[in-house]
């Protein structure tokens, strides 16, 4: 079964300063996709950025990348130059598209950004 | 527009009694989920579906229960054998187990209340 771990329950920045969020993910697939979703306090999930497994380079959405690292099964999110407009819940996803494939999510990080 | 809508967004149910959560999308998506999510919790798969007239049970099935008798429909229904309904309920489209364009797509969201 994959699994999906976010070991910051919690983080905070600056706003203008640079923030990563980890996530980590177990699966014996070796197709897939990874996905960081944001969750504002209006709750309606929104896609940040997304990863195919077989792609070597990482994903660059404006100010969010994502250091993939396939090996060690790894994707964190790097938000460059925070805006007050981040702050929200973050959700790390992974989603294997075989014909049983489905979504999951890991607990997610509280990301606040302070002026 | 295209989109996937939950409704209502509030529900208040008396113990002891079954209330059904609507989930309608008009993306043509195949695949479609429910998720449950807590406070620290993150969102957690109660049910999912990749084709009309099946379904599989996620991590947390127990005392819910589904259909998937349209391709545009996914009703969940929170039976009295769910002890703790009290929650935040999330439902997601998806195009489907091919390998392109595989970002799901989120209703608002129902909370529900037991009174």
């Amino acid at each position: 079964a994959q699994t999906v771990t976010q070991s910051q329950p919690e983080m905070s920045v600056q706003e203008a300063e640079t923030v990563t969020l980890s996530c980590t993910y177990d699966t014996s697939e070796s197709n897939y996709y990874l996905f960081w979703y944001k969750q504002p306090p209006s709750r309606q999930m929104i896609l940040v950025i997304r990863q195919e497994a077989y792609k070597q380079q990482n994903a660059t959405e404006n100010r969010f990348s994502v250091n993939f690292q396939k090996a060690a099964k790894s994707f964190s999110l790097k938000i460059s130059d925070s805006q007050l407009g981040d702050t929200a819940m973050y959700f790390c996803a992974f989603h294997y598209g075989g014909s049983q494939g489905n979504l999951i999510f890991g607990k997610g990080t509280k990301l606040s950004v302070k002026p | 527009d295209g989109g996937i809508t939950q409704s209502p967004k509030y529900l208040f149910r008396k113990e002891g009694q079954n209330v059904t959560l609507s989930c309608e999308q008009n993306l043509n998506h195949d695949a479609m989920y429910w998720y449950r999510q807590d406070p620290g919790q993150g969102l957690r798969l109660i049910y999912y579906s990749q084709i009309v007239n099946d379904f599989q049970k996620g991590d947390i099935a127990e005392g819910y229960s589904v259909s998937r008798e349209k391709k545009e429909s996914f009703p969940l229904t929170v039976t009295s054998a769910q002890k703790n309904p009290t929650a935040f309920y999330l439902c997601a489209s998806q195009r489907g187990s091919g390998w392109v364009n595989t970002e799901a797509f989120f209703g608002q969201g129902t909370r529900l209340t037991v009174v």
